[in-house]
């Protein structure tokens, strides 16, 4: 059983164009995350959501905003995409926050040409 | 600005040979740190994590760190290292109160020669 998954794994896509990612979590964790992991495999957060609520916005271009529809699924939507948004994206849960380990998906690779 | 630190890009060593991948941290107060490894094409998965207690922390896959907290340090050590063991290490840190936040370092590849 996967316990992060994400979908797509590989996305490309021409600049401007407006893309998802969806992620869904079977741990029954109540907090989800977005990273996004650069070329240089820095990893950096961009959003975080505990039980469907907002908690953590960097400072991330809005165009992109998440959605939690649910306390198991967190989406990625991307407006207008530029050739800077090419990266790996990474969801990630855990159970609470600070102390306990965080689950992360396999990753979406988004090509922007 | 609060911070951890893995000095080394990359980290070779002889298979069978111990292993070291250095991290150190800068934050107020006690942190909750972590070390994760990342294989190819694949996402992070836990090694092992300090919140309190036994300076000593033992992990997944033969992995232990020590929490070092005058040197401010939390190097993850391995006795032996196994050709496997080659991949990219993340050091990071969770703020204890707030909003728990994650800052990861800046990885450290380390490569097991057979």
């Amino acid at each position: 059983d996967t316990a992060v998954s994400q979908t797509p794994k590989y996305l490309v896509t021409q600049m401007g164009n407006d893309k998802s990612i969806k992620c869904e979590q079977n741990l029954g964790h109540d907090t989800m995350y977005w990273y996004k992991q650069d070329s240089k495999k820095f990893l950096k957060i961009m959003f975080s959501y505990n039980n469907k609520e907002l908690i953590i916005n960097e400072t991330v271009p809005n165009r992109f905003s998440p959605k939690s529809p649910d306390k198991a699924h967190l989406n990625l939507h991307i407006n207008s995409l530029e050739l800077g948004d090419s990266a790996v994206y990474f969801c990630a849960s855990s159970q609470k926050r600070g102390y306990n380990e965080q689950f992360f998906g396999p990753g979406t690779r988004l090509t922007v040409l | 600005a609060q911070s951890v630190a893995q000095p080394e890009d990359q980290v070779n060593v002889a298979e069978g040979n111990p292993l070291t991948v250095k991290c150190t941290y800068s934050v107020s107060g006690n942190p909750y740190l972590f070390w994760y490894v990342q294989y190819p094409n694949r996402g992070l998965q836990f090694l092992l994590k300090y919140i309190t207690g036994d300076n000593l922390v033992k992990g997944s896959y033969g992995f232990e760190a020590e929490f070092n907290k005058s040197q401010t340090s939390f190097h993850l050590k391995k006795p032996s290292a196994l050709v496997s063991d080659s991949a990219l290490y993340f050091c990071a840190f969770s703020f204890t109160s707030g909003t728990y936040k994650y800052i990861f370092g800046t990885g450290t590849r380390l490569k097991v020669l057979a």
